[in-house]
């Protein structure tokens, strides 16, 4: 199975500011035949279903503010917020779907300071 | 639009069974691989299972295996969860989710319900 391990495990930013989350991955998720990593990050607000933000680790879902964005490749992926709003308070999960078993990290939640 | 709206969930006991639903609408259920992950009370989420878009594979996580049973009725554009021999440790929201592609179930789920509540509970 496929660890995926996020840090921090909760993090507190003022407003305006940046927020780093950052998953590693027990495997590589790239797929060399299409050059693809297959790393989904997910917003999840208190109550809510979690909502996809970001895909193939850099393509930001349609309708999702251009503060968020995804990095990284092979084994090391990162979500930023470059400038934190209210409505960002959320847990934030990434998740690989190279193989089955699909996993996710366990979470990291983003508070205002 | 997109629209997955989950049912069945409930108080069961231990080693009971209990059967969810997820009614589809807004795409055409027949084309697209599901899934269904799981989120017990204040924890992470889990994979728990998927069914190809024809039905004809089925692949489960290790603590459901031979347990639940993931099964869909495209003609009535609904997606089923058959949980057998239920335990403490099943206690979850269950989530149906939908992938954004045809022809494969290996994606992200670009799509959720919102999900039932499953207590396993004497």
């Amino acid at each position: 199975d496929i660890v995926m391990t996020q840090s921090p495990d909760s993090l507190a930013v003022s407003l305006g500011e940046r927020a780093t989350i950052n998953c590693k991955s027990s495997q590589s998720l790239l797929y060399s035949p299409n050059n693809k990593n297959y790393l989904g990050w997910y917003q999840q607000k208190p109550g809510q279903p979690p909502k996809v933000i970001v895909y193939w680790a850099s393509t930001r879902e349609s309708g999702v503010p251009d503060r968020f964005s995804g990095s990284g490749s092979g084994t090391d992926f990162t979500l930023t917020i470059s400038s934190l709003q209210a409505e960002d308070v959320a847990v934030y999960y990434c998740h690989q779907y190279y193989s089955l078993p699909l996993t996710f990290g366990g979470g990291t939640k983003v508070e205002i300071k | 639009q997109v629209q997955l709206v989950e049912s069945g969930g409930g108080v069961v006991q231990p080693g009971r069974s209990l059967r969810l639903s997820c009614a589809a609408s807004g795409f055409t259920l027949r084309s697209y691989g599901m899934h269904w992950v799981r989120q017990a009370p204040g924890k992470g989420l889990e994979w728990v299972a998927v069914i190809s878009y024809d039905g004809s594979n089925q692949e489960y996580g290790d603590s459901v295996k031979g347990r639940f049973t993931i099964s869909r009725d495209n003609s009535k554009n609904t997606l089923y969860l058959q949980m057998n021999s239920l335990r403490a440790e099943d206690t979850a929201v269950y989530y149906c989710a939908k992938v954004p592609y045809r022809e494969s179930y290996m994606y992200h789920f670009d799509n959720w319900g919102q999900g039932t509540l499953v207590t396993v509970s004497s």
